[in-house]
Order: C-alpha cells, then structure tokens, then sequence
C-alpha cells in the first residue's frame, strides 16, 4: 500500500514562527502536493511538485514555500506564520503522467498560529 | 477552469437507507472524475474514479457513481448505508495533461450524517 507519512499530527505555533511541516511518501511517486483544508471551503491546492527540485504553485501559494531536495519528501514552509494559516494541512503524492492517476493522501498536520 | 459543485452541504440519512451524494462539474471537455472519503481526523482516501467507458463505476465499500455528460454530474449512490459511512464526501475532477503533475479539484464537500 501506498504511505505518505506527515510527521507532525498536531502543532501550535506563534505568529510570526517560522514553521515546517514535512511529508514523506514510500512509493517512489514522482508527483507531490501539499493542500489546505478548511470548513465550508473544502482542499485547496497550495503548491505541487512533479520533480525533485521542480515546484508549480498551485491556487492558494501566497504565503507558503516548498522544498523538494528529494523525491520521497516534500516540505511545505510558512515563512512567517500568521493566525490566518491556521488550518489543515494534507500532503499528497501520485505518479506521473497527467491527473488520472490516483492521488493518495497523508493523515493531515493541524496547524494552530496563535 | 474547471469547478466543481456538490450542492449539499449536509446529508442526514438513517441507517440502511438509500444515499445519494450529487456532484455536477463545469468543464469543456470530460475530465477525469473522482469521490474521496474522509473519516474525522483522517486523510482522504478514495472510493472510486471515471476515466472513460462504462459511465457506472464500482467503488470500495459498497459504493457507485454515475457519469452523466449531459448533465454534467457525477453523483455517488450506496443502496443501504452502514453508520460508519457517516463523514465527508468529497468529488473532484482532474485534467489530463500527458505529463507534470495537475493538482485535482474538489468540491466544498458533504457532510454525511447517519441516524440510528
């Protein structure tokens, strides 16, 4: 089976922290996303990844950077948090080759900024 | 760009009733169809997708979907449902792009709640 493995379930961070949540997925997939979720407004795509080192922003990036320096991991960077990201966090990964392949997800972080 | 809708935002349903969960998308062509699961506190794993071919598909957990081009939906169905169905449904399109990689789409979601 497919694992992506977000490494932090639950964290609470102060406004202006800089913040790192990290995803790691076990079957070797060349294709990464980080999404955010939030009541009434369902996923929205922050930032993907189709190479190591190859990033795309997707609707929602303000904000946000990423770092891929491999490809079994993925890290989503808020630079300076702020009450606003507050929020879900879902890592993502699938394998190349267009939008029909499935995509499979991590467990989620929750993100407190107070 | 694509959209996707899911009309319901809560669905109330008692337990071994019929569900159906509606999804309606808007795009030029026919893009690649999904619904995930969400159990509270969990990530989204997926039921079942549509690529082309038999416009009914079978889906983990007893669960099936209907593509219907002319009216641009893509609605779930289970015939009898269990109380831990209860949770979010989400439906999703994805455009094929012969390479890198497309994030999916969702909808809003739909909250499924089970009476006993």
């Amino acid at each position: 089976d497919v694992k992506v493995t977000q490494s932090s379930r639950y964290l609470v961070k102060r406004t202006g922290e800089k913040v790192f949540l990290e995803c790691v997925q076990d079957m070797d997939h060349e294709n990464m996303f980080w999404y955010r979720q939030d009541p009434g407004l369902g996923l929205r795509l922050i930032y993907f990844s189709y190479d190591v080192k190859m990033k795309e922003k997707g609707d929602i990036a303000e904000g946000y950077s990423v770092s891929r320096e491999k490809k079994e991991r993925f890290s989503l960077i808020l630079e300076s948090a702020s009450t606003n990201q507050t929020s879900m966090y879902l890592c993502a990964s699938s394998l190349s080759g267009g939008s029909g392949n499935t995509i499979y997800f991590g467990e989620g972080s929750w993100l407190t900024v107070v | 760009a694509q959209s996707v809708t899911q009309p319901d935002i809560h669905i109330t349903v008692s337990e071994g009733a019929s569900l159906e969960l509606r999804c309606n998308y808007s795009y030029g062509a026919t893009p690649y169809l999904f619904w995930y699961v969400q159990s509270p506190g969990q990530g989204l794993q997926l039921l079942l997708k549509y690529f082309s071919g038999d416009t009914l598909v079978q889906g983990i957990k007893g669960f099936e979907a209907e593509f219907k081009r002319s009216q641009s939906s893509f609605n779930l169905r289970k015939p009898s449902v269990h109380w831990s169905d209860a949770a979010e449904y989400f439906c999703a399109v994805g455009l094929y792009s012969g390479g890198g990689a497309d994030g999916l789409t969702f909808g809003k979601g739909t909250h499924l709640i089970i009476q006993p």
